[in-house]
């Protein structure tokens, strides 16, 4: 078990409006992630961390933001949500050995927008 | 051309069957192959991984990288109706962000 911790772990929302996810870690690893999955589409990146206040883009950020003021909290923001958007979310760590790519995931956050 | 490609499946076979999952990816610089194994509802979770070219074995599951062919399998013998889930092949080329790049993931039932 890593530690980590999803909230809320479903959503139902309504277009337009601000949806904020959040990632929590036990074990103060540096690298956190969000990942969305879709059907024909797999796991793909939205951001990442690689420590407090250092995030940077995945391959689909558009719409999204994310913070992280502090180690164990990873947070993923969308300002205005649509349709599109309907995913389920998961939050990784890694444990930083370096190059093996072992992510530890959450349970995963299923957002739907209405 | 997406970096991995990944057949979807479904794939269904009969309990004891040898299982071949496979993956293709098109960045030479890829140099760390993982397959990730992930349960309905659940986070995916990683299975077995490879460094560069070769095999690598673990109880019943067996990673191959063929680096010349950008060629990624996992071979899982004796399936068993517990290894009904998805796989997941992913890669990466081993920079610090640890950043993955993942197959689409095969679904696989094994039927008692």
């Amino acid at each position: 078990d890593a530690g980590i911790t999803q909230s809320p772990r479903h959503k139902v929302t309504e277009t337009g409006t601000p949806v904020t996810l959040r990632c929590h870690q036990t074990e103060n690893h540096r690298y956190m992630y969000w990942y969305r999955q879709d059907p024909g589409h797999g796991l793909r990146l939205i951001h990442y961390s690689y420590g407090v206040k250092d995030t940077d883009k995945g391959e689909v950020s558009d719409g999204y933001s994310v913070s992280r003021s502090k180690t164990e909290d990873f947070l993923l923001t969308l300002e205005s949500a649509t349709s599109s958007q309907t995913s389920v979310y998961f939050c990784a760590i890694s444990t930083g050995t370096s190059g093996t790519g072992e992510l530890f995931f959450g349970e995963g956050s299923r957002l739907t927008v209405l | 051309q997406k970096e991995v490609e990944q057949d979807p499946g479904p794939l269904s076979v009969p309990e004891g069957a040898i299982v071949s999952l496979n993956c293709t990816y098109s960045n030479s610089a890829f140099q760390y192959f993982m397959w990730y194994r992930q349960y309905s509802r659940k986070g995916p979770e990683l299975l077995m991984y490879t460094y560069s070219s070769g095999n690598k074995e673990d109880g019943r599951f067996t990673a191959q990288v063929d680096k010349s062919s950008k060629y990624i399998s996992l071979f899982i013998r004796d399936s068993q109706p517990s290894d009904s889930a998805s796989y997941l092949c992913a890669t990466t080329n081993g920079g610090s962000n640890y950043k993955l790049t993942f197959g689409k993931g095969t679904l696989l039932t094994v039927n008692p």
